[in-house]
């Protein structure tokens, strides 16, 4: 069964500590997303790759970090310079880049105090 | 840049009912147009896209949209919703920017369906 997987979907840390968000996909997809989702703001993207060892700053890096060693796996780094990092982050994959229908994961819930 | 607006931010309507959420984007070059929905806590599913050809588009669970070139609109319908359908709704355009592809989204549409 092909699909993404985000793993842990809720995710609890103390303020100062970095934290890793896993994705992983078994769809053959080239490109990975991350989106940050908050209330009443849509997505914003925080970071894509297009092919493996690649990758390009979204519209909302600052404090993040990714990368994409393997074509299955797209994790990211929530660092302690992150402002305020409590979000729902999704995951995404799409097959290239002359394709259109990005596939989602499940989400994580990071709750930061 | 591209941007999107859902013009409400909230819809509330009775089960049976007629629905349409509002979306206006604001590239003057040709777009490809998506709606996505997420159910509570879940990732994002694909409902429809808009690539070309026909401007009424229809897609998953009865739902269809219509692109509107000159109104810069891509409203999402449905003829008659059921409990169901309470979820976000996210309208999406693409971009080409810095060589590649991405989707800019608006901020969602909750839809609650009430009995």
């Amino acid at each position: 069964d092909g699909g993404i997987t985000q793993s842990p979907k809720y995710l609890f840390r103390k303020e100062g500590q970095n934290v890793t968000l896993s994705c992983e996909q078994n769809l053959n997809h080239d490109a990975m997303y991350w989106y940050r989702q908050d209330p009443g703001q849509g997505l914003r993207l925080i970071y894509y790759s297009q092919i493996v060892n690649d990758f390009q700053k979204g519209d909302i890096a600052e404090g993040y970090s990714v990368s994409r060693e393997k074509k299955e796996s797209f994790p990211l780094t929530v660092t302690s310079a992150q402002k305020n990092p409590t979000a729902f982050y999704l995951c995404a994959s799409k097959l290239g880049q002359s394709f259109d229908e990005q596939y989602f994961g499940p989400g994580t819930r990071l709750t930061v105090t | 840049a591209q941007s999107v607006t859902q013009l409400d931010s909230q819809v509330p309507v009775f089960e049976e009912a007629p629905v349409e959420l509002r979306c206006n984007y604001s590239s003057s070059v040709s777009v490809y147009l998506f709606w996505y929905v997420q159910y509570p806590n879940q990732g994002l599913q694909l409902l429809l896209k808009y690539l070309s050809g026909s401007t009424l588009v229809k897609g998953i669970n009865g739902f269809e949209a219509e692109f509107n070139k000159s109104q810069t609109s891509f409203h999402l319908r449905k003829p008659s919703v059921h409990i169901s359908d309470t979820a976000e709704y996210f309208c999406a355009v693409r971009e080409f920017s810095g060589g590649y592809n991405k989707l800019i989204f608006g901020a969602g549409t909750r839809l609650a369906v009430h009995p």
